[in-house]
Parts: structure tokens; sequence; C-alpha cells
């Protein structure tokens, strides 16, 4: 059974700090790797996707990486700002002969002080 | 596209009341999953479906839980009867799967129906 695990749990950071968020999985054999954002009472907004082939991805002052074959996966976020503030979550993706299933960490609660 | 639209976006009922909560994907998109958040558990998958078809409901807690699509637009999930441990955030959330090329677009979700159950 897919257990992902984030570290760490909680993070606060004064603003301008460049910070990584560690997700970790027990099953490699996934399909592709997913970051998502979450703030207090919205749902999900996925930031990052990474193609299980794929080492990394970009976005703006996101960067994802992904080793595959060790099973983790970190978000880089450089000069945080307090609208970074919510909880990140890393996602898993491991396809079925029918369908996909999307494992979930339980997130990193982040908050950027200004 | 208005994205994955959920219904109601907050109930708050008694023990033991039927609660039926309601999704419709994206168009086009012929997966469509239900997933519960707690505090305790964080988010799991409850059912996904493909092509309206259930095909993995292994995280559905208790036979007081199902959840029906009749046609790909639409989605239900129901609990009868509810209890207060069912307070949870349920979120629906939809993707397009192409099954020759076993690709995935990213899965998009729904804002969520917030469930208190007294």
């Amino acid at each position: 059974k897919q257990e992902v695990t984030q570290i760490p749990a909680a993070l606060s950071v004064p603003e301008g700090e460049n910070l990584v968020l560690n997700c970790s999985f027990t099953d490699s054999a996934i399909y592709n790797l997913q970051w998502f954002r979450q703030d207090p009472g919205k749902g999900l907004t996925s930031l990052l996707l990474i193609q299980s082939s794929q080492r990394e991805q970009t976005s703006g002052r996101l960067n994802a990486s992904l080793d595959k074959s060790s099973g983790r996966s970190t978000l880089y976020i450089a000069a945080s700002q307090p609208g970074d503030s919510a909880t990140y979550l890393c996602a898993v993706l491991q396809t079925m002969e029918y369908g996909n299933k999307l494992v979930f960490g339980a997130g990193t609660i982040l908050r950027v002080k200004s | 596209d208005a994205g994955v639209i959920q219904s109601p976006r907050h109930e708050v009922t008694e023990m033991g009341q039927e609660v039926t909560l309601r999704c419709k994907p994206i168009s086009g998109h012929n997966s469509l999953f239900w997933y519960r958040q707690t505090m305790m558990r964080g988010l799991e998958l409850l059912i996904y479906f493909n092509n309206n078809v259930p095909i993995d409901d292994s995280g559905m807690p208790e036979d007081r839980f199902s959840a029906k699509m009749p046609n790909a637009s639409f989605s239900t999930l129901k609990i009868q009867p509810s209890e207060p441990r069912d307070s949870a955030v349920y979120f629906c959330a939809s993707s397009s799967v192409r099954q020759t090329l076993r690709r995935a677009n990213v899965l998009t979700f729904g804002a969520g129906s917030r469930l208190t159950v007294l």
C-alpha cells in the first residue's frame, strides 16, 4: 500500500527566506507526482506536476524535484512571501488497469511572516 | 469552464439524517474521485469512477456510505444514516485519462462540501 509522508508538518519562516518542503513515498511505481496548495476553507490548487520520467519542474518561484528511485520529492520556494502561506500537499499518481489513484500526504502547513 | 462544481458548500445536520453531496465534473473529464479531509486523517480517497463505472471503493469507510455516477456529468455521495464522526470536508475531483496513451492530466478539485453532523 502506497504511503506518502511530508516533512515538516508545519513551518514558520520570515518573509524572503528560501525554503524546502519534503515528500517521500514508499512505492516507487508511480506515474507522476503533484504538488498542491490549499488555502484555509478552500479546495486544492495544482502547483506542479512531475512525470515519473522527469527530474524536476519549475513554475515561477517554485521548483519541484523528483527522485523516483529513492521515493523522494522536494518543493523549493524561493524568496517566500506572506501570500505563500497555505498548506502544501504532495500526491503520487498510481495507475491501475482502469483508472488512476492519487495518494496524498498529510501536508505541510506553511506560514510566512511579514 | 466553471471547474468542478460541488453542492452544498456547507451542511449541518443531525445524527441519523441522510446526507447527499453532489458533484459536477469538468466537461470531458472521464475520471471522478471522491475524497474526505479531516484534521486527524488528512485527505483520504473514498471512491473513484472511470467512465461512470466505480473502479475502487475500498476507501469507503462503511456501508453507510454509497456513491453513484449515473452519467458523465453528475455524481453523488450519500451517507445514511450520518454520524458525528462523518464530519469532514468532502472533495470531488475530476481528470481526463486517455487509456491508450496512459496519460493523466492534472487532477482538478472542487471547492469541497463541509459537513457537520451534530
